[in-house]
């Protein structure tokens, strides 16, 4: 079957660096995605990688290995804004998105 | 501003009625989705449109119809709401199907099925 997993929840100090883990098994792999989704709110589109390696973007990058099936999110000088969800997403061969649960960011002053 | 609107953002529903709910994108993007998201679970996939007139079942589709009659417009049916569809409903477009596939997502519908 087909399955993203991420942890649960995670807490982090402000001003700090966290990075968020995803394992992926899909039929097929077309890419890999982050999507950020605050509470009460719909998610944010905030990174897509296909190639192996690290993609950054600003403070947020964005790692691949298709080998390991395995990608992070790592997250730089943290906010208190950064306080959301982290959803993980592997597209499969027929370009359809399997999603994980999401990772409950908790950012402590 | 452009994007993607949802209605209702809230209701609550009566066990067995009828009940649709309405998506509307004005970026003229071709692929529209229907998702639930249930606390504890990944967003799930009910409908897909890869354009318009066309429709496909994804993950969850028992009991949810859509239809596609033009580009902006991608309503969502439950023809006899139980409990179980509880849920909040995102609808989302993608300028394609395929490609880099950056999904934008509507605001939401919360929906309490009694």
């Amino acid at each position: 079957g087909q399955n993203i997993d991420q942890p649960t929840e995670m807490t982090a100090t402000e001003g700090a660096i966290v990075q968020i883990n995803c394992t992926y098994q899909t039929s097929g792999f077309n890419g890999l995605f982050w999507y950020q989704q605050h509470a009460g709110e719909a998610p944010t589109f905030l990174s897509y990688n296909v190639l192996d390696g690290l993609e950054e973007k600003g403070r947020f990058s964005s790692f691949l290995s298709r080998s390991k099936g395995y990608s992070y999110l790592l997250l730089k000088e943290l906010q208190m804004k950064d306080s959301a969800s982290y959803l993980c997403a592997a597209r499969d061969s027929n370009y359809q998105l399997i999603w994980g649960a999401g990772t409950k960011l908790i950012i402590k002053p | 501003i452009a994007g993607i609107t949802q209605a209702p953002t809230s209701q609550i529903l009566a066990a067995g009625r009828r009940m649709t709910l309405r998506c509307t994108q004005d970026m003229r993007h071709n692929a529209m989705y229907w998702y639930r998201q249930d606390l504890g679970l990944g967003l799930r996939l009910i409908h897909y449109s890869n354009t318009a007139g066309t429709t496909g079942k994804g993950e969850v589709p028992d009991g949810y119809s859509v239809s596609r009659a033009n580009t902006d417009d991608f309503p969502l049916t439950l023809a006899s709401a139980v409990p179980s569809q509880t849920s909040v409903y995102f609808c989302a477009s993608s300028p394609t199907g395929g490609g880099t596939g950056e999904l934008f997502f509507g605001e939401g519908s919360r929906l309490t099925v009694l």
